[in-house]
């Protein structure tokens, strides 16, 4: 089963609105990390966070970690067109599966003109 | 899409053929990746490797096959035996650090389509 869920499953807003989207994951993790994809493409990665780290920033983007609710999000702040994509969280294997990943459902974000 | 190609971009097959899809890097990366994405899902892990001539099962590799003769390479056969094989079919690459800090790059993809 997906160790990272998404929330919502698609977002709808307006530009120049913030968008939050969500991860809960299952099991202890050491980092997470946030990709985007645009229809049809490949992932591109965004953002890592730490799980001793509780919030970063990378331009637009801020995301959180909350590791006691085993949770994040992710905001992105003055949404444009541009934005529009569908944005997964990946959770990092327990030490027994080094190297692995594991992608949430993801949420699609449309950011109307 | 970086230094990670995939080709073809679109590939159609018959039922009961064999199918083979390309993934080339030259990030020098160590660890290569295979996915498949269905229509309004996410990524399900067929194949990975974290070194030339070594490759491990992910969760859905029944079906699928991989080799790994050359570190820049690691193409995915998708054999007959896949029933459902009509799919997006991603591949990434990562440098293969520990500790959870390995981030992916991942190819344009190749849709696939079973007539």
């Amino acid at each position: 089963s997906q160790q990272g869920e998404e929330d919502p499953q698609a977002l709808s807003i307006q530009e120049g609105e913030n968008a939050t989207m969500n991860c809960s994951y299952k099991t202890s993790i050491n980092n997470l990390q946030w990709y985007r994809q645009n229809s049809g493409r490949g992932l591109v990665h965004l953002i890592l966070i730490r799980s001793n780290e509780r919030e970063k920033h990378s331009g637009r983007l801020r995301v959180t970690l909350d590791t006691s609710k085993k949770s994040s999000s992710l905001l992105i702040t003055a949404s444009r067109a541009a934005d529009t994509a569908s944005y997964f969280c990946a959770t990092d294997a327990p030490i027994t599966n080094a190297g692995k990943s594991t992608f949430g459902d993801g949420t699609t974000l449309t950011v109307k003109p | 899409d970086g230094g990670i190609t995939q080709s073809p971009k679109y590939l159609f097959r018959k039922e009961g053929q064999n199918v083979t899809l390309s993934c080339e890097q030259n990030l020098n990366h160590d660890a290569m990746y295979w996915y498949r994405q269905d229509p309004g899902q996410g990524l399900r892990l067929i194949y990975y490797s974290q070194i030339v001539n070594d490759f491990q099962k992910g969760d859905i590799a029944e079906g699928y096959s991989v080799s790994r003769e050359k570190k820049e390479s690691f193409p995915l056969t998708v054999t007959s035996a896949q029933k459902n094989p009509t799919a997006f079919y991603l591949c990434a690459s990562s440098q293969g650090l520990a500790g959870g800090l390995d981030t992916q790059y991942f190819g344009p993809g190749t849709r696939l389509t079973v007539l």
